[in-house]
């Protein structure tokens, strides 16, 4: 089993809409989240951090469960510049090791 | 302008020569990084770096070695290339433990024949 798995997806889905990604985790000493966003094979960016008591940056909202060791990205109105991969990312406590999650890929239609 | 460059960005080898993939951060980042992304693998890291002289294995570091002589560099090196080291290489850097976002470079993208 990954450590970090994710639904491939592709989600296709059309401007405007609201999709939601999840990650789930099976190593406990997993510290911290993130969601990055890849375009197309380039470089990994930032998206936004994850925390237990939710995380929101515009249309964007991330939450995280230890309980069910489960993390999510909401994005609601959907545009076309949202297509990419969205990895699902967990750092081990000491900061050091990361563990990514293969990837979602959405794409958003007109 | 803050980056991390990769050389060579492209990169097609034959079996058993030995390689090099540069990696050099200009932002004074302690915590530096490689990794490699294989379709529906996911980016799995092969060997990370908290310091100057500091190292350590990643998921994935049976076939690559490291060095961190200097705090802006991390090389990767392939002592002697199999194809199943074709894939698409990230370095990274971070500024600390504590510190969230990672800063990756543009990829190199190896093929070894």
């Amino acid at each position: 089993r990954k450590e970090v798995e994710q639904d491939p997806g592709p989600f296709n889905v059309p401007e405007g809409a609201t999709v939601a990604f999840n990650c789930t985790y099976s190593n406990s000493a997993s510290q911290s989240f993130f969601w990055y966003r890849q375009d197309c094979r380039k470089e990994p960016k930032l998206l936004m951090s994850v925390y237990s008591s939710g995380n929101e940056d515009g249309r964007f909202t991330a939450q995280l469960n230890r309980a069910s060791q489960y993390i999510s990205l909401l994005i609601r109105d959907s545009k076309l510049s949202d297509s990419a991969t969205y990895l699902c990312v967990g750092v081990y406590t000491g900061g050091f090791k990361t563990i990514f999650g293969a990837g979602t890929r959405l794409f958003v239609k007109a | 302008e803050a980056q991390v460059t990769q050389n060579p960005r492209y990169l097609i080898t034959v079996t058993g020569k030995k390689l090099t993939v540069t990696c050099s951060q200009n932002m004074n980042h302690e915590y530096m990084s490689w990794y490699r992304q294989d379709p529906g693998l996911g980016l799995r890291q092969i060997y990370y770096s908290m310091n100057v002289e500091v190292t350590d294995k990643g998921d994935v570091p049976e076939g690559y070695k490291v060095s961190r002589k200097e705090k802006r560099n991390f090389p990767l090196i392939l002592e002697s290339p199999s194809p199943n080291q074709t894939s698409l290489y990230f370095c990274a850097s971070r500024g600390g433990a504590t510190m969230i976002e990672q800063f990756f470079g543009p990829g190199t993208r190896l093929t070894v024949l």
